[in-house]
């Protein structure tokens, strides 16, 4: 079967870092996408891998590893605004398969 | 550029009764699909299209159909809407991974 693991929630303070972890299990692969979505607003695009490595956009980076089917999203000097759901997402040919979603909440 | 937009932004249906969402790019993009997210949970994909006069299902397209008669358009409707149905719906397009979204439609069947 194909599925996307995530944590349900996560808590940090302000000026933190903090990783977000997304396993997958999936038939094909074409990569792995990361979506900001604020109290049930529009998600927004973050960042994508289609190989090994790190990708980096700012305070975010994401990093994915295909040998152990293993990306996270690491957000650097965190801010309050931060606080949002956090989707990894695979993609299959021209669609988009979403996690469960990370809760993320910042606090002072 | 208004990107993605989804009319009406909220509606409340009785069991049975039908409605159409409208979705709308300006963007251009070929490929436009819609997804629901329930409480807590991720977004689910119903249908999508890659192109004018092209659709295809989703994971969850039981209950729902749809039209893309023009590029800029993505039209989802219900045919007999369940209380299931109730959920916040969302438009997107773009192209394979980076997909723009819509603001919602938030649906609740009664």
């Amino acid at each position: 079967g194909q599925s996307l693991e995530q944590p349900s929630e996560v808590t940090a303070v302000e000026g933190a870092i903090v990783q977000i972890n997304c396993t997958y299990q999936t038939s094909g692969f074409y990569g792995l996408s990361w979506y900001q979505q604020h109290d049930g607003g529009a998600p927004t695009f973050l960042s994508y891998n289609a190989l090994d490595g790190l990708e980096e956009t700012g305070r975010f980076s994401s990093f994915l590893s295909r040998s152990d089917s293993y990306g996270y999203l690491l957000l650097q000097e965190l801010q309050m605004k931060d606080s949002a759901s956090y989707f990894c997402v695979w993609r299959e040919g021209g669609k988009l398969i979403f996690g469960q979603g990370t809760e993320l909440s910042v606090k002072p | 550029n208004a990107g993605v937009t989804q009319t009406p932004k909220f509606r409340v249906l009785k069991t049975g009764q039908s409605m159409t969402l409208l979705c709308a790019q300006d963007m251009n993009h070929e490929y436009m699909y819609w997804y629901r997210q329930d409480p807590g949970m991720g977004l689910r994909l119903i249908h999508y299209s890659v192109g004018e006069g092209t659709t295809a299902k989703g994971e969850v397209p039981d209950g729902y159909n749809v039209s893309r008669l023009k590029k800029q358009n993505f039209l989802l409707g219900l045919e007999s809407a369940a209380p299931s149905q109730t959920s916040v719906y969302f438009c997107a397009s773009g192209i394979n991974y980076e997909q723009y979204f819509g603001p919602g439609t938030r649906l609740t069947v009664t």
